[in-house]
């Protein structure tokens, strides 16, 4: 079946405005998870969605950050005022148990 | 601090090399251990994974990774790699009790493996 899907692919954007990212999980994976991909920094959790519950937004940096899911499905990191250093790969991940699956996500630079 | 240590940040093997990826974490306690597997311009596969039972787990294209509780670590192995094996390697730790404990994968810095012909 079909994987997890991002979009955009890439995304360049001016210090200061706000950007969104799109997830799509598995269809049927009722977990949806943010991390971010950066030099040197490895993967960094940022936020965790289960069903209906309240996010764990344990990892997000800032207030800057946010996230929905709507409909328990597909789910859209928000940025705000964005920074240099807030580029990076930012990928998505879905599951139904504890194995993750992976998007390909999507590669934000801050100019 | 608790963390996920990869010891080899690039590794480079010819054809027919046996391979050996190290993986230490620092969390007491129960944990779920996975490598994950990056190809050149292609996103993040999971390679194979650890929750309970047999400690040897085998996984997909010929890997495998030895979880020993008493050292922490969990190191991938493959016995002859291929050309196709380039790619970078993560090993990623889930603490599963404990006040670490959640559903988010807690990263190494990955290793780069370059496996030429």
């Amino acid at each position: 079946g079909a994987g997890v899907s991002q979009s955009p692919s890439n995304k360049v954007t001016e210090k200061g405005k706000d950007v969104e990212l799109r997830c799509d999980p598995i269809s049927g994976h009722t977990a949806l998870y943010w991390y971010r991909q950066s030099l040197g920094q490895g993967l960094e959790f940022l936020i965790y969605f289960q069903g209906n519950s309240a996010p764990d937004k344990s990892g997000l940096p800032s207030d800057r950050f946010s996230a929905e899911r709507t409909g328990g499905s597909v789910s859209t990191l928000t940025i705000q005022r964005t920074q240099q250093e807030d580029s990076a790969v930012y990928l998505c991940a879905s599951s139904r148990g504890f194995a993750q699956y992976f998007g390909p996500g999507t590669r934000l630079t801050v100019l | 601090a608790q963390s996920v240590s990869q010891h080899n940040h690039h590794v480079i093997l010819s054809e027919a090399a046996s391979l050996e990826l190290g993986c230490n974490y620092s969390y007491g306690g129960t944990v779920n251990l996975f490598w994950y597997v990056q190809y050149p311009g292609q996103h993040l596969q999971l390679l194979l994974k650890y929750f309970s039972g047999d400690p040897l787990v085998k996984g997909i294209k010929g890997f495998e990774a030895e979880f020993i509780k008493s050292k922490f670590s969990f190191n991938l192995r493959k016995p002859s790699v291929q050309w196709s094996d380039t790619a970078e390697y993560f090993c990623a730790v889930r603490p599963s009790i404990g006040p670490n404990s959640g559903y988010a994968l807690n990263f190494g810095k990955g290793t780069s493996l370059l496996v030429t012909p």
